[in-house]
């Protein structure tokens, strides 16, 4: 597609409950980035994918939260047993790879209630 | 691990004034990205800096990456309401296969 699809744009859910959130990258684009965005914290990575292995997984959280990409395009990110420290904006972005911006989605307003 | 330290975080300007916004990073840059981003959408890519030195412009905005390779600055001149928004610096931090990290941001408002 033209820019990076992300769904669903907003999402509220009950604490426990798991949740999905896909991203949709720009067709061509090898690499694939989430980040969290919670007030007054900045963008915290998540999670990088090059093709469909994840070679940094480092930020996240817990073992709670989890991402794959098929086929080189299409992520997921899940979250299970949603707490309320979940609220947040998730935003994906992906790049050509190597040096270079990144183009990010509109992003997901979670909030877990 | 690299952080990123943006100031002011919080700005407001009277239309038509400047203002520059600063990125100091704690170690090396090897790329420094400018973001900017309003309430309820994603990040718009402004301009890359890579070279210690280089200076960029895009319309009314100049940022510039130091000599040293650990700050950089992003100049607006006569602001206008659509400048308003948040403004991210994200850092490359030379490492290959690794993700930018970004600085908390700095919040843009512009009175008329």
């Amino acid at each position: 597609g033209a820019g990076v699809s992300q769904s669903p744009s907003n999402k509220v859910t009950e604490k426990g409950k798991d949740v999905e959130l896909r991203c949709d990258p720009i067709s061509g684009h090898t690499a694939l980035y989430w980040y969290r965005q919670s007030l007054g914290q900045g963008l915290e990575f998540l999670i990088y994918f090059q093709g469909n292995s994840a070679p940094d997984k480092s930020g996240l959280p817990s073992d709670r939260f989890s991402a794959e990409r098929t086929g080189g395009s299409v992520s997921t990110l899940t979250i299970q047993r949603t707490q309320q420290e979940d609220s947040a904006v998730y935003l994906c972005a992906s790049s050509l790879g190597g040096v270079g911006g990144y183009t990010f989605g509109s992003g997901t307003r979670l909030t877990v209630v | 691990s690299q952080e990123l330290e943006q100031s002011p975080q919080s700005l407001i300007v009277q239309e038509g004034k400047n203002l520059t916004i600063n990125c100091t990073s704690s170690k090396t840059l090897y790329g420094l990205y400018w973001y900017k981003q309003k309430y309820g959408e994603g990040l718009i890519f402004l301009m890359m800096l890579q070279k210690g030195g280089e200076e960029k412009s895009h319309e009314k905005i100049t940022a510039k990456l130091d000599e040293k390779k650990q700050q950089s600055s992003l100049h607006i001149t006569a602001s206008q309401p659509s400048h308003a928004g948040i403004y991210l610096c994200g850092a490359d931090g030379g490492q290959a296969g690794t993700a930018l990290i970004f600085g908390k941001g700095t919040t843009l408002s512009v009175s008329s």
